[in-house]
């Protein structure tokens, strides 16, 4: 099943916080995130993992809610850089070689 | 590390042409390789995967094929295009853990 991200789309001020939410009706085992520029290819943001501790740095981190099967990507004093289009894809096993189902994306737009 | 060609970068072509995309990967071994396509504005949808030479796994019935002639060669392939096949098509790569990373991309508009 294909995760759930909300919200679908965002508008924000240079410097102001947001969340990114992504949800799914199974157990997960992995959690993904990309973040996608107009144009461009998805690029890699972090991954995190069933029992693994939440990742990130200090503006852009996430975590992972086994329990609620849920993730959620935080971006602190967001930048003008941070615009573009987030996924989140998901495995529901450890096996490596398990397919990602991404969710249809958080378009986010910065503005100055 | 690793990097992921693919080519070409851009492509026109007209209903009912064939279709070749190449996608190759540097840098590792023995790689799982993954063609997506994303339509305009849309998600990800995974079209093929491979876990090793001529091992193909098909997500979607359509009229592409995909094949993986070497180690580290991913092509992707249709004998007779259609409108709807006109996107962005991505290749990615996993090796060795659970983190997928994703080529440049080619975009093809099928007109």
């Amino acid at each position: 099943q294909q995760p759930v991200q909300s919200p679908q789309a965002v508008i924000l001020r240079e410097g102001e916080d947001a969340v990114i939410n992504c949800s799914s009706s199974k157990a997960l085992y992995s959690v993904h995130w990309y973040r996608q520029k107009h144009g461009e290819a998805p690029v890699f943001l972090m991954i995190l993992l069933k029992g693994g501790e939440q990742k990130g740095h200090e503006k852009i981190s996430a975590s992972f809610n086994e329990k609620k099967q849920q993730s959620s990507l935080y971006l602190t004093a967001s930048q003008l850089s941070y615009s573009g289009t987030y996924f989140c894809g998901s495995t529901s096993t450890m096996n490596r070689d398990d397919k990602i189902i991404f969710g249809k994306g958080t378009r986010l737009h910065i503005l100055p | 590390s690793q990097t992921i060609h693919q080519w070409p970068a851009t492509l026109v072509q007209p209903v009912g042409s064939p279709l070749s995309l190449e996608c190759t990967v540097e840098g590792t071994s023995n790689p799982n390789l993954y063609w997506y396509r994303q339509a305009a504005g849309r998600g990800l949808q995974l079209l093929f995967y491979s876990v090793g030479i001529g091992q193909i796994s098909s997500e979607v019935p359509q009229n592409l094929s995909a094949s993986r002639p070497q180690d580290r060669q991913f092509i992707l392939s249709s004998k007779k295009l259609l409108l709807s096949d006109s996107g962005f098509y991505l290749c990615a790569v996993s090796r060795g853990s659970y983190e997928q990373y994703f080529g440049p991309g080619t975009r093809l508009t099928v007109t």
